[in-house]
């Protein structure tokens, strides 16, 4: 157990409708992260958060947005889905150490239909 | 995009045996680490070695890292059924700015050990 949860597990929705996924960081850790792995485009970072600020930004769609709240806790929001943002989501959190390990939470899984 | 390849995409060996897998990235760095991924799960951190170092261990781990060459190798000694799972390397950039805190991962190799 890494420490990060992320919640749901699951999420089976439509085109065009609007998700949030949550992330819950290890204890005391001020960085967040979000990737997203399909299997055509591997494991692809999306975003960085540290204390609240957006650190580094991948290559997130311009449908895609995140937030890191003043209790450390993430959302990433996917909005107007299209079938092709089928994928895992994960969530990992890292220390002071800005290029450090990352810790892993155990992802949700999007299906769009 | 993802700035590894891996190398093999596929593995398969008997328990007993070592499993060598690479990885070739392409801009600077300011270290690699290689993460595990057991099929569908969360990435486990396994191993972190920066540019400056050559090599490293960690129990059955030992890593490698060639900046003239861009390339990483990862080693499991006497290795398992339970270490079948998916390998990736991920790099993080040297540069600051935008790319800080920046990972980005290899393909990945697939590891299998057979009992």
């Amino acid at each position: 157990d890494s420490g990060v949860t992320q919640t749901p597990k699951h999420l089976i929705t439509a085109t065009g409708q609007r998700v949030t996924l949550r992330c819950s960081p290890r204890s005391g850790d001020l960085s967040v992260y979000w990737y997203q792995q399909s299997l055509d485009q591997g494991l692809q970072f999306l975003i960085q958060y540290y204390n609240g600020e957006e650190r580094a930004k991948g290559n997130i769609l311009e449908r895609f947005s995140a937030q890191q709240f003043p209790d450390l806790h993430s959302e990433l929001n996917l909005s107007s889905l299209e079938l092709g943002d089928s994928a895992l989501y994960f969530c990992a959190s890292s220390g002071s150490g800005l290029r450090g390990e990352q810790y892993f939470g155990p992802g949700t899984r999007l299906t769009v239909t | 995009s993802q700035q590894g390849e891996e190398d093999p995409q596929a593995l398969s060996i008997q328990e007993g045996e070592n499993a060598t897998m690479n990885c070739s990235y392409k801009t600077s760095i300011n270290n690699l680490q290689w993460y595990r991924q057991n099929s569908g799960r969360g990435l486990v951190h396994l191993i972190l070695i920066r540019s400056n170092e050559r090599e490293k261990h960690s129990g059955r781990l030992r890593v490698t890292l060639d900046t003239s060459k861009k390339s990483s190798s990862l080693l499991i000694t006497a290795s398992r059924a339970a270490d079948t799972a998916s390998y990736f390397c991920a790099t993080a950039p040297n540069a600051g700015g935008t790319s800080y805190g920046k990972l980005t991962f290899g393909q990945g190799t697939i590891l299998t050990v057979h009992p």
